[in-house]
């Protein structure tokens, strides 16, 4: 089952702050979260595993609702390298094993 | 540094003609991902290796076929392509174990069907 992002695209000045949802109908093991540039491949931000933790990478970061099934992506004070599409990958199994279903993603766009 | 391979990084082919698609790591991850990105959409898991275990997808179409000879490699082999079979083909790797599952992909092969 396709996790649902939202919203499908985003449009931000540099600095501006942008929050990034990812929800699912099913109880999920683990979400990742990727950004991917034109042409290349998804690069790996991170991973929350169930249990609710919330992770930071400088000024992005992200959480997880395990009660909602919803995870978060949260950057702040954005900036021009941050433009690209944002995929969250979803597991329901523990594992590793699976592979990941991914949602359709999210465009943001960075402007100067 | 240690990093997943995948070659080529363009490949043509003729409809019909069967092709084969490779991917490597040096992460020494027991599991390795075939995924399938058609242009603005998500990619798509086609099936993955645990070590030696082969997982297809409820969905992938008989024509891909994938072998995995040993840890480090994974080939995609596509059979009898069709141009509905154009698209950035994604290996990813994953150590696979409980707590440590991140996903680390390749730089990925565009694949086009004339």
């Amino acid at each position: 089952q396709q996790p649902v992002q939202s919203p499908q695209a985003v449009i931000l000045r540099e600095g501006e702050d942008a929050v990034i949802n990812c929800s699912s109908s099913k109880a999920l093991y683990s979400v990742h979260w990727y950004r991917q540039k034109h042409g290349e491949a998804p690069v790996f931000l991170m991973i929350l595993l169930k249990g609710g933790e919330q992770k930071g990478h400088e000024k992005i970061s992200a959480s997880f609702n395990e009660k909602k099934q919803q995870s978060s992506l949260y950057l702040t004070a954005s900036q021009l390298s941050y433009s690209g599409t944002y995929f969250c990958g979803t597991e329901l199994s523990g594992g590793g094993a699976d592979g990941l279903t991914f949602g359709k993603g999210t465009h943001l766009i960075i402007q100067p | 540094d240690a990093m997943v391979i995948q070659n080529p990084r363009y490949q043509v082919t003729q409809f019909g003609k069967p092709v084969t698609l490779s991917c490597s790591q040096t992460l020494n991850h027991n599991v390795m991902y075939w995924y399938q990105q058609k242009s603005s959409q998500a990619p798509k898991l086609l099936f993955h290796y645990y070590d030696k275990d082969f997982n297809n997808e409820a969905d992938t179409p008989d024509n891909f076929q994938s072998r995995r000879p040993n840890t480090s490699f994974c080939f995609l082999d596509i059979r009898s392509p069709g141009l509905g079979d154009a698209a950035m083909y994604l290996c990813a790797t994953s150590r696979g174990l409980a707590g440590d599952v991140s996903e680390y992909f390749g730089p990925g092969t565009r694949l086009l069907v004339l």
